[in-house]
């Protein structure tokens, strides 16, 4: 079946550091690819999305690239803050799927000053 | 900003009780969800429900779940006969459209403690 296989965490950067999360899948078919967000006592928020392959998602200072060669998806931003301390969440849904997303075991990312 | 709002946002409840969840998806969404992350462990998908019935739903979604839309805006799910395992959050979530390309709008989850 589908997977999302993300890298483990806690992510310990200080401010301004470069960030890389780690995400690959499986899938059948041709799958949408996402990052959430899950701030500290909140729901998970869409961060960014790609629907086919060598999309570009983008978002905040975020970037994802669909790499179907590699089954890729990794998370970068090149200066991180602060407030970018959260759980981080990758994700597919299947074509044939009615939201039926499969969801990576989340990465926490600690920014500190 | 519409957002997806949900109650309680925690509940204790005995083993072998009933209990709701309650969601209030956006308000011109059509399609509805829930999913549940148990601590530590990833979200699952638990049930899909679009036209007033379950499109799909996963095998954690056994006979003891239900979930009803019994007015215009609110979206239920009732867990029966209740076990320590279903100790997790429980996030319900819509999407405007189909959603495999969409974006899927969350709550902020309710916990459930089943002592």
């Amino acid at each position: 079946g589908n997977s999302v296989t993300q890298m483990e965490g806690p992510v310990t950067l200080s401010e301004e550091a470069f960030l890389t999360i780690n995400c690959t899948y499986t899938a059948t078919g041709y799958p949408s690819l996402f990052w959430y967000v899950q701030y500290p006592g909140e729901g998970l928020q869409l961060l960014l999305k790609a629907t086919k392959a060598d999309d570009k998602g983008s978002n905040k200072g975020f970037e994802a690239t669909y790499r179907k060669e590699t089954t890729s998806f990794h998370l970068e931003k090149g200066s991180v803050q602060v407030s970018d301390s959260a759980v981080y969440f990758c994700a597919l849904s299947d074509t044939d799927s009615w939201g039926k997303f499969q969801f990576g075991a989340g990465t926490q990312v600690v920014v500190t000053p | 900003e519409p957002e997806v709002t949900q109650t309680p946002s925690h509940q204790v409840t005995q083993m072998g009780q009933e209990v709701i969840l309650r969601c209030v998806p956006i308000s011109n969404h059509l399609y509805f969800y829930w999913y549940r992350q148990i601590l530590g462990q990833k979200v699952e998908f638990l049930v899909s429900f679009y036209n007033n019935e379950i499109s799909e739903k996963s095998e954690i979604f056994d006979d003891r779940f239900s979930v009803e839309r019994p007015d215009g805006s609110n979206f239920t799910l009732k867990i029966r006969s209740t076990k320590l395992e279903d100790s997790a959050m429980y996030f319900c979530a819509s999407s405007g459209r189909q959603p495999n390309t969409g974006e899927l709008f969350f709550g902020e989850g309710s916990r459930l403690t089943v002592l």
